[in-house]
């Protein structure tokens, strides 16, 4: 089976702008969550998904934002970045709600 | 808010050693804690414990969970140089709301 594969693997974006990362799971799960990694704060709950519904949220500004389509794939977005926004944003999906996660290569996120 | 403590944060042993590393949580309707090594990359899924007292195992690495105590820990025997990375717990919480809490991890470096 595919693992979940993440686009783009590297980002460079200015400050101001938005950008969009996408996340497809693996064959079969339905449970998609996002995450942020930053050297100070570790790894961070952004928002879970589960047949198209988010289900939680981190403790995140409102310019965090994601969706989840009908084939389980996972978008999600920032609006106006910041520089502090600069991480590794990771994808994991698990077959449902408290099964066992699986991660994304990442998206390395840089901004200037 | 919960939240998930390891120890130590870093760790240097020299090949064959064992270590044990921790992790000790405060969260609201524990559901499960998981296990996670991750190189220069993504995590990659070790272990997911959910009842009390029950080791897993896998080959050199066995972890345990209290549920009293609220602790885990992750055993490495007969270390190898491979081992080397960053050890992650994290703990599932919540009903509906589902989500994982990560600890900051352990770093472990083994040397030859």
């Amino acid at each position: 089976k595919a693992g979940v594969t993440q686009t783009p693997r590297y980002l460079i974006k200015t400050r101001g702008q938005q950008v969009t990362l996408s996340c497809s799971p693996i064959s079969g799960h339905r449970s998609v969550s996002w995450y942020q990694q930053t050297p100070g704060q570790g790894l961070q709950f952004l928002f879970e998904y589960f047949s198209e519904t988010q289900r939680n949220k981190g403790n995140f500004p409102g310019r965090f934002s994601g969706r989840q389509f009908s084939n389980s794939r996972s978008e999600m977005n920032v609006s106006t970045l910041e520089l502090g926004d600069s991480a590794l944003y990771l994808c994991a999906s698990s077959l449902q709600e408290s099964y066992e996660q699986y991660f994304g290569p990442g998206t390395r996120l840089t901004v200037t | 808010e919960d939240k998930v403590v390891q120890s130590p944060l870093s760790l240097v042993v020299h090949e064959g050693d064992t270590v044990t590393l921790n992790c000790s949580y405060e969260v609201t309707n524990f559901r499960s804690l998981l296990w996670y090594k991750q190189e220069k990359k993504a995590p990659t899924f070790l272990f997911m414990l959910t009842s009390s007292g029950i080791e897993k195992k896998s080959g050199r690495l066995s972890s345990i969970l209290d549920k009293k105590e609220l602790f885990s820990i992750l055993n490495i025997t007969a270390t190898q140089t491979g081992d080397s990375a960053i050890y992650l717990c994290a703990v599932g919480s919540g009903g509906s709301n589902y989500k994982l809490t990560f600890g900051k991890g352990t770093l472990l470096t083994v040397n030859p």
